[in-house]
């Protein structure tokens, strides 16, 4: 399988800084995707980003395929951004998933 | 339109007991997966679907099985439950996009399983 790391694994931030979570990955990949897991553990799709870039609104996300390497930009953090935030990967020979163990995000106000 | 939906939310079993976990999705998405996710490992697949009649395993598949009998329903059973299946059981559906190169999964909130 694909092995995924993401950093930090964990961050506190004072409500209204900037944040950058990364998540590097070990193998050439065409599917990449940013999750947010809210406190009460439901996972939303924040960004399918393979490659580029992608705003909206406070986040953005880059993907640098060539380099194997994927960053969330958080901006103007909120209580409600607090969570954990999940990479994914995946190829085009199946469609297998592999997850990131994710960067646990806690906002204080 | 209710998207993933897992039924039960939360369950405890004995060692030994077999039980199902349904998923269902009505985004009529051709893709559907079960995943596990334990404290500090994030999310790891179980076992997937891309079409209805059809399942493959994937990364951590021994001791579940499935079936997709019906494109909107995936199922997964615990045939002899262990406590090492203590989890949260997650499913997400997705459609493929781009000829099927590439897909974005939407997933239900997640059961919580303890095996006693």
């Amino acid at each position: 399988g694909i092995q995924v790391e993401q950093s930090p694994p964990d961050l506190i931030l004072q409500e209204g800084a900037n944040s950058t979570l990364r998540c590097n990955f070990s193998d050439s990949v065409n599917n990449l995707q940013w999750f947010h897991q809210n406190p009460w553990g439901q996972l939303i799709n924040l960004f399918y980003i393979p490659s580029g870039t992608k705003q909206n609104g406070r986040l953005s996300a880059t993907t640098v395929a060539t380099e194997r390497y994927s960053l969330l930009y958080i901006s103007s953090s909120q209580t409600t951004d607090s969570g954990v935030y999940f990479c994914a990967v995946g190829r085009n020979t199946g469609n297998q998933f592999y997850f990131g163990t994710g960067t646990s995000l806690t906002v204080i106000p | 339109n209710a998207g993933v939906t897992q039924t039960p939310k939360f369950r405890v079993l004995k060692t030994g007991q077999s039980m199902t976990l349904l998923c269902a999705q009505d985004m009529n998405h051709e893709y559907m997966y079960w995943y596990r996710q334990d404290p500090g490992m994030g999310l790891r697949l179980i076992h997937y679907s891309v079409g209805e009649g059809t399942t493959a395993k994937g990364e951590v598949p021994d001791g579940y099985n499935v079936s997709r009998l019906k494109k909107q329903n995936f199922l997964l059973g615990l045939e002899s439950a262990a406590p090492s299946q203590t989890s949260v059981y997650f499913c997400a559906s997705s459609y493929p996009l781009g000829g099927g190169l590439t897909n974005i999964q939407y997933f239900g909130a997640g059961t919580r399983l303890s095996v006693l």
